[in-house]
């Protein structure tokens, strides 16, 4: 899972709570990506970063919220908007220079809402 | 949104057969990659391909991309029970991300 650490491994939530799924890395990438995996599915872009303070919505990006305050961090909040949040939620990290855009993933945080 | 499609949606094999398994998508790239993701974990990548490149090799994995057909296909010889995982194409464009598609699962048998 190379040098990405996501936290926790597992988190219940109750309907109508927010919460916050931390990301890390200490590759030096500039860009990072949250996906979202359903299951038998492939992964669904929901925000990513390119440089520190910036950020951009991807394919579905409703009721999820980011920061990118520090390089090495890149937090993802799921809101109480998000109404079907149970999931695998699974972030990575990239290199941006250079043309060679392979990601590298964390573990991934498995998110049930009770 | 989704790009890539993988064929078979899952694939059981004997160990030490050969597994392929095959890729398309729809619009035009900059490169295709595959990645590997047991199960619970987090994915790994296992080759690149650009969109001028026709074949890669990496140790027992052959990837060939056809841009005219869009389609690539993966094969991994000799397969070993470690080989069991899912596999997914994800394809690049000129914005960084990747589009990735619903992965093929496979299974090796001792």
């Amino acid at each position: 899972d190379g040098g990405i650490t996501q936290s926790p491994k597992y988190l219940f939530r109750k309907e109508g709570q927010n919460v916050t799924l931390s990301c890390e890395q200490n590759l030096n990438h500039d860009a990072m990506y949250w996906y979202r995996q359903d299951p038998g599915q492939g992964l669904r872009l929901i925000y990513y970063s390119q440089i520190v303070n910036d950020f951009q919505k991807g394919d579905i990006a409703e009721g999820y919220s980011v920061s990118r305050e520090k390089k090495e961090s890149f937090p993802l909040t799921v809101t109480s908007a998000q109404k079907n949040p149970t999931a695998f939620y699974l972030c990575a990290s990239r290199r941006t220079s250079g043309d060679n855009n392979e990601q590298f993933f964390g573990p991934g945080t498995r998110l049930t809402v009770l | 949104s989704q790009q890539g499609e993988e064929d078979p949606q899952a694939l059981s094999i004997q160990e030490g057969e050969n597994a392929t398994m095959n890729c398309s998508y729809k619009t035009s790239i900059n490169n295709l990659q595959w990645y590997r993701q047991n199960s619970g974990r987090g994915l790994v990548h296992l080759i690149l391909i650009r969109s001028n490149e026709r074949e890669k090799h990496s140790g027992r994995l052959r990837v060939t991309l056809d841009t005219s057909k869009k389609s690539s296909s993966l094969l991994i010889t000799a397969s070993r029970a470690a080989d069991t995982a899912s596999y997914f194409c994800a394809t690049g464009s000129n914005d960084y991300k990747l589009s990735f598609g619903a992965g093929t699962t496979v299974t090796v048998r001792a």
